[in-house]
């Protein structure tokens, strides 16, 4: 039931841009995004729900396709502060049963 | 401000023995989560609290049993601790709802001998 996410690494140059895939084999009521940074807690980053506009956060924004059961996060003219490991989050049902990708590691070097 | 805090922040166990991770959140959230992370696998869902009074399991409760206190600590319990829990062990919270962004610890890395 966990989501599936790809690729399971990427590295950028400073400003190049990326795309990180998170898709499910079950109808997604919602599905959340964070990124995490070697040894520290997961950060919120943005939330798509079922039926919802694309939502964007600074240069990273995301789409959700109900129809494919996939959401995808771009990271657009990237910094090295994007770098960590970027976590889809899916939500089967209208309850707070949470699961998680196994991450996607994000390195942008100078 | 502190958000979400956990305690204790490294703990190394034995084989058999008990212990209880704590967790407190200062943010009036109703909703609370207990996640295990081990390299490769992401967050995996332990137990979860929608609101005070209730619990519920999530992806791989076995082995653990959690306490929601009152509204603002949820504890998880490991009763005989064994190697293959050995992880690191995030809490979080959020306000109820799915549209609702959860708020993370900074966990707690458990090694179980």
């Amino acid at each position: 039931q966990q989501p599936v996410q790809s690729p399971q690494a990427v590295i950028l140059r400073e400003g190049e841009d990326a795309v990180i895939n998170c898709s499910s084999s079950k109808a997604l009521y919602s599905v959340h995004w964070y990124r995490q940074k070697h040894g520290e807690a997961p950060v919120f980053l943005m939330i798509l729900l079922k039926g919802g506009e694309q939502k964007g956060h600074e240069k990273i924004s995301a789409s959700f396709n109900e129809k494919k059961q996939q959401s995808s996060l771009y990271l657009t003219a990237s910094q090295l502060s994007y770098s960590g490991t970027y976590f889809c989050g899916t939500a089967l049902g209208d309850n707070n049963d949470m699961r998680f990708g196994a991450g996607t590691r994000l390195t942008v070097k100078p | 401000n502190a958000g979400v805090t956990q305690t204790p922040k490294f703990q190394v166990l034995k084989t058999g023995q008990s212990m209880t991770l704590q967790c407190a959140q200062d943010m009036n959230h109703n909703s609370m989560y207990w996640y295990r992370q081990d390299p490769g696998m992401g967050l995996r869902l332990i137990y979860y609290s929608a609101s005070e009074g209730t619990t519920d399991k999530g992806e791989v409760p076995n082995g653990y049993n959690v306490s929601r206190l009152n509204k603002r600590e949820f504890s998880l319990r490991l009763e005989s601790a064994a190697p293959s829990q050995t992880s690191v062990y995030f809490c979080a919270s959020s306000r109820t709802g799915l549209n609702q962004p959860q708020h993370f610890g900074d966990g707690t890395r458990l090694s179980i001998l």
